[in-house]
């Protein structure tokens, strides 16, 4: 069984840009979370999909951040404009929908680069 | 509200030490705890978790962790180290009671294994 990808593994753009990450969760997986580290921070929530709604998106930090999930399926994270506090480590995850759901999959994450 | 702090961003030991990294969480609910590896140039990979059951949890490669209410800890340990364990652990909560929801993260501890 294929794990959850992501594309593109790394990404440099310059500020204003604008960069889409693409993440594919397991097959079957009804729920979908991104999440994003900082240089040197903690690993932070910023959305939550289950199948194609949003959840939880209290930890999107601003509006130039958009995620969809097409179809329930996989999912996108679009930046617009970029901006240098935006470089880091964006990681995608999914989990079943149930009791089981609280264990998530981790994708290897998409580094984003802002210069 | 959740929040995880591990002790220590940096822990170096022998091959064939005891491994012993910190983790303490604060939840208002009943937590689900989670400890995850990353090795180099990879996504994250589940090691263990306590999910209400047992209080000492064994996961893969010789690690395991306790669950103490009273200290509100959940430290992971692993009886000796191989060169192989080199890598950055993060310790999570989820206050899920079984659901799929956010994880909070700590700041990750970086494993050295010196030979």
């Amino acid at each position: 069984e294929a794990g959850v990808t992501q594309f593109p593994s790394h990404s440099v753009i310059e500020k204003g840009q604008t960069v889409t990450l693409r993440c594919d969760p397991i097959s079957g997986h009804d729920n979908l979370y991104w999440y994003r580290r900082v240089m040197g921070k903690e690993i932070k929530f910023l959305l939550h999909f289950v199948k194609e709604s949003k959840q939880d998106e209290s930890g999107m930090p601003n509006n130039r951040f958009l995620a969809e999930r097409t179809g329930g399926t996989y999912s996108t994270l679009k930046v617009q404009p970029a901006e240098l506090e935006d470089s880091g480590v964006y990681f995608c995850a999914s989990s079943q929908g149930g009791l089981a759901g609280y264990e998530q999959f981790f994708g290897p994450g998409t580094r984003l680069t802002v210069l | 509200a959740q929040s995880v702090t591990q002790l220590g961003s940096h822990v170096s030991v022998s091959e064939g030490a005891l491994v012993l990294l910190r983790c303490n969480y604060s939840s208002s609910v009943p937590p689900y705890l989670f400890w995850y590896v990353q090795y180099p140039n990879q996504g994250l990979q589940l090691l263990l978790k306590y999910t209400s059951a047992a209080t000492l949890v064994k996961g893969i490669n010789g690690f395991e962790a306790e669950f103490k209410k009273s200290e509100t800890s959940f430290h992971l340990t692993k009886p000796s180290a191989h060169m192989s364990d080199a890598a950055e652990y993060f310790c999570a909560v989820s206050g899920a009671l079984g659901s799929a929801r956010q994880l909070t993260f700590g700041s990750g501890t970086q494993l050295t294994v010196l030979p």
